[in-house]
């Protein structure tokens, strides 16, 4: 079972600082299935990136995603207001889908 | 624009069946995959399973037991049951639609709060 581990658990940023967040697997996981998500208070989890690099639809572009190896990171590149949330990475693989545990990024 | 919306009772005894039915708007359950999710209070997201347009379904080996998720093309639906719960069972459940390929949720409902309790 490919395990997905992201770091920092907590992220303390300033609005208009920059965001790295990571996410490491455990296995090699194929980019095209690795797909990050922003989830607020009381909302659904929202997508942000899928295939590991591509923004979907109204992401602005002030959010990326890389990979490099096993090593998946999403940055966001100024910090807004509405930018501070829990971020959870999620991969398909062997019939199933598996999450990250988050990284919540909060205001410093 | 798809719109999904859980429902299905707040409260379940332990040992009972958890049993939530999501209604699909804005577009057809005759297509794409619908998975439960869930996140129990303050922690992180969980994927119970899914189900095909065609019946087919998938389930987290963790829950498989326990776990069928069945569609209502009829009615534009699908539902989880979720068998012999415990407190550990209590969490925010949602619906989702999974995307083809690559495989991502981009449509979700806005949850249910599922409690376990006597």
């Amino acid at each position: 079972e490919i395990v997905l581990t992201q770091s920092p658990g907590t992220l303390s940023l300033s609005p208009g600082e920059r965001a790295t967040l990571s996410c490491r697997a455990s296995q090699s996981v194929s980019s095209n299935y690795l797909v990050w998500y922003q989830q607020k208070p009381g909302q659904a989890p929202r997508l942000l990136i899928y295939g590991a690099s591509t923004r979907a639809t109204g992401i602005p572009d002030r959010f990326s995603g890389s990979e490099s190896g096993t090593d998946f990171t999403l940055t966001i590149s100024r910090l807004e207001p509405e930018d501070f949330a829990v971020y959870y990475c999620q991969r398909y693989g062997s019939s199933r889908h598996t999450f990250g545990q988050g990284t919540k990024l909060e205001i410093k | 624009q798809v719109q999904l919306q859980e429902s299905g009772p707040g409260l379940v005894k332990p040992s009972e069946t958890l049993t939530l039915t999501c209604t699909v708007s804005g577009g057809s359950v005759s297509s794409y995959y619908w998975s439960w999710i869930r996140q129990p209070p303050g922690k992180g997201l969980e994927w119970i399973g899914h189900i095909y347009y065609t019946g087919s379904t998938n389930y987290n080996p963790s829950l498989k037991s326990r776990v069928t998720i069945s569609l209502d093309t009829s009615k534009n639906q699908f539902s989880l049951k979720l068998s012999s719960v415990t407190a550990a069972d209590t969490a925010v459940y949602y619906c989702a639609r999974r995307n083809y390929d690559p495989f991502y949720f981009d449509y979700w409902g806005q949850g249910t709060l599922v409690t376990v309790s006597s």
